[in-house]
């Protein structure tokens, strides 16, 4: 069964103070890792998909880069407006599969 | 460009009574399509998906169904609601084939009295 674990499961910072969300992951065959971002009250937005080992994708102050075991969400300078949980999800590579998805980090970055 | 739409956005209904979701997309075809539910401390919990009109996929029991009538239309229903209903209830679409990254829409909020 494919499993997903984030960590932590909150996380403050200061405005500027950057920082790393930890998802690990267990999956048979990885076909794809996403990072979405979910403002209070909203659907989860895509952020990016990464496929293999040593990829990383970047957006803004947010980069993301994947192992065989886990994937790093790495926030520089974050600015109050990247308060948000962060949701991790894991898709196997076997025929159709859905996405497993962790519980979250919820970041809150305080002016 | 794509636009996925869910309606309501909120809902309060009384223990029993039935209810009726919608999902509609927009700008694709033949896309998949999925209801989530996203409860307090459980993450998002797969409910259905479908890769085609009347196709649909259970991934948990439960006193909900949904229903693909028109291949961009995704319905989630139920006969009779159950306090343990209450949620948020997200629709997402994703290219048609094994799929890849997802596209949520804005959800409705159900409160189950």
């Amino acid at each position: 069964e494919d499993q997903v674990t984030q960590s932590p499961e909150a996380l403050r910072l200061q405005e500027g103070e950057s920082s790393s969300l930890n998802c690990s992951y267990t999956v048979s065959g990885l076909r794809g890792l996403f990072w979405y971002r979910q403002d209070p009250g909203k659907g989860p937005e895509f952020l990016f998909t990464l496929y293999s080992a040593g990829e990383e994708k970047e957006k803004e102050r947010l980069k993301a880069t994947l192992t065989k075991k886990e994937s790093f969400l790495h926030i520089t300078a974050p600015k109050p407006e990247d308060s948000a949980t962060y949701l991790c999800a894991v898709q196997a590579d076997s025929g159709y599969s859905t996405l497993t998805f962790g519980k979250g980090t919820m970041l809150l970055v305080s002016p | 460009s794509q636009t996925i739409h869910q309606w309501p956005a909120t809902l309060v209904q009384p223990v029993g009574s039935p209810l009726s979701l919608e999902c509609t997309v927009e700008g694709t075809s033949n896309p998949n399509l999925y209801w989530y539910r996203q409860a307090a401390g459980r993450g998002l919990q797969l409910l259905f998906y479908s890769v085609g009109i009347g196709q649909i996929s259970s991934e948990v029991p439960q006193n909900l169904s949904a229903s693909r009538p028109q291949d961009r239309q995704f319905i989630l229903s139920s006969k009779k609601l159950l306090l343990s209903d209450s949620g948020f209830y997200l629709c997402a679409w994703s290219e048609g084939g094994v799929g890849n990254e997802q596209f949520f829409g804005p959800g409705t909020r159900l409160t189950v009295l």
